[in-house]
């Protein structure tokens, strides 16, 4: 299957700064990356889908400018949870649909801790 | 309307049993629907995926069981292992041969097999 890389695998900040996650694709153009959110011992929440070139198109009660998505390359999406607080605390996974439309596969996820 | 239910929420099986998960949807829109493995602290990995014109697809160990009239579907991990522990989700898309990527997860089943 494809190999997406997600970075970093683990982070923590301080309330009310920023942090970027990304997202590669490592072995083949993807002009359609998704992230999700997913916490302790629950299901993954998709938060919005990422096209390559366009703005991203988020999800219903997911706030827009709180995570701020950019997909500016074929290979690229990062994920930036802008001013975090505590509640954004969560484990975040991006995944990639292939060229050929038949599946998508999935990074190893970002552990966000903010304290 | 783009419910997945799952149940159970876990599962004990002794080694060399069978693992039986289930998932019912609700939106006739759906049209892939995978099954994924999950290891603590690691992103989904892609099991085996069935599309609504079959009834039933085999990889190995694992086979997924379609019922298309009763909008549910279930997964069987045939000679369960310890190395099969995890967390199993299963879900759905409306790909319309497009979009595979954008996926409602179900709750996901913890599975425990005992040596």
């Amino acid at each position: 299957g494809a190999v997406v890389s997600q970075h970093p695998s683990r982070v923590i900040c301080k309330s009310g700064t920023s942090v970027k996650i990304e997202c590669r694709s490592l072995d083949f153009q993807a002009t359609t990356m998704f992230w999700y959110r997913q916490f302790p011992k629950k299901s993954l929440m998709l938060m919005a889908t990422s096209n390559e070139g366009s703005k991203a198109t988020y999800e219903q009660g997911v706030e827009k400018d709180k995570f701020l998505i950019n997909h500016a390359s074929l290979t690229l999406s990062t994920l930036t949870v802008t001013s975090a607080h505590p509640e954004d605390s969560s484990f975040y996974i991006c995944s990639v649909q292939t060229a050929l439309n038949t599946e998508a596969f999935f990074g190893q996820g970002t552990r966000l801790t903010v304290v | 309307q783009q419910q997945v239910k799952q149940s159970p929420q876990s599962l004990i099986v002794q080694k060399g049993g069978i693992s039986i998960i289930n998932c019912a949807y609700e939106n006739t829109a759906f049209d892939y629907f995978p099954w994924y493995q999950q290891f603590p602290g690691k992103g989904p990995a892609l099991l085996i995926a069935i599309r609504p014109d079959v009834s039933e697809k085999k990889e190995g160990r694992f086979t997924i069981s379609f019922n298309k009239s009763a909008k549910q579907f279930s997964l069987h991990i045939m000679d369960s292992q310890p190395g099969d522990s995890a967390t199993y989700f299963c879900a759905a898309a409306n790909a319309g041969g497009t979009s595979y990527g954008k996926l409602t997860f179900g709750q996901g089943t913890i599975l425990t097999v005992h040596p």
